[in-house]
């Protein structure tokens, strides 16, 4: 059981610069999700995939973010334009989506920082 | 929209001690509940779940019974070890028709437990 992976673990940037962060969900899986999470917070929902197609991205947080997950498989999260603002942990999910059962799988998170 | 009201922390306890961490809950449909936990330097884990009314989650001593009555489901633990010690997040996700099922988190409860 691989889980859910990913990459990087730890991001630094420059104010101004673009940032893409990877993520590998459970193989068999067919739902995965972004959030964000900031100090102190629980994890904010920004955008979901059922297997290539994005579903929901009204929350993502600005134009400067978006999302693919172009064969179905991993993802990838790109924010245009860093502000100190997106310094956070990125959080990815995945889930097997199966009757009512929705047991989200999280990944170890991808730290941004801005500087 | 969806929200989750969790007891605010820091909560620290002596081993042994009886935990409880109040969870509250506003959602528009038919939510499933979850406890996540979040170890120190690791990533969040799902601790136990409930998908309807009156059930009871259970899972390495911690207990949550979903109260739709009270849209309450508190988390309880009769004896706590310094091995508890993380953030506790309380989560929803609407299981309903073809939802997103995103989870919607509360703030996070930290639980220190000293020998």
């Amino acid at each position: 059981d691989t889980g859910v992976s990913q990459n990087p673990r730890h991001k630094i940037t420059k104010r101004g610069q673009n940032v893409t962060f990877r993520c590998d969900p459970i193989s068999e899986h067919n739902r995965l999700y972004w959030y964000r999470q900031t100090l102190g917070q629980g994890p904010e929902f920004l955008t979901y995939f059922q297997n290539e197609a994005q579903l929901e991205k009204s929350r993502l947080l600005s134009d400067r973010f978006s999302a693919e997950r172009p064969k179905g498989s991993f993802s990838t999260l790109e924010i245009q334009r860093t502000e100190q603002g997106d310094s956070a942990m990125y959080l990815c999910a995945s889930s097997k989506l199966m009757g009512d059962n929705n047991e989200q799988f999280f990944g170890p998170g991808t730290r941004l920082t801005v500087l | 929209g969806d929200s989750v009201t969790q007891m605010e922390g820091p909560v620290t306890l002596s081993e042994e001690a009886f935990l409880t961490i109040n969870c509250t809950y506003t959602a528009t449909g038919y939510p499933s509940l979850f406890w996540y936990v979040q170890y120190p330097g690791e990533g969040l884990q799902l601790l136990l779940k409930a998908t309807k009314a009156d059930d009871k989650g259970s899972n390495k001593g911690f207990e949550a019974t979903y109260r739709k009555e009270t849209t309450s489901f508190h988390l309880e633990k009769g004896s706590v070890q310094v091995s508890d010690s993380a953030v506790y997040f309380c989560a929803l996700s609407d299981s309903r028709g073809a939802g997103s099922y995103q989870l919607t988190f509360g703030k996070g409860t930290k639980l220190s437990v000293i020998p």
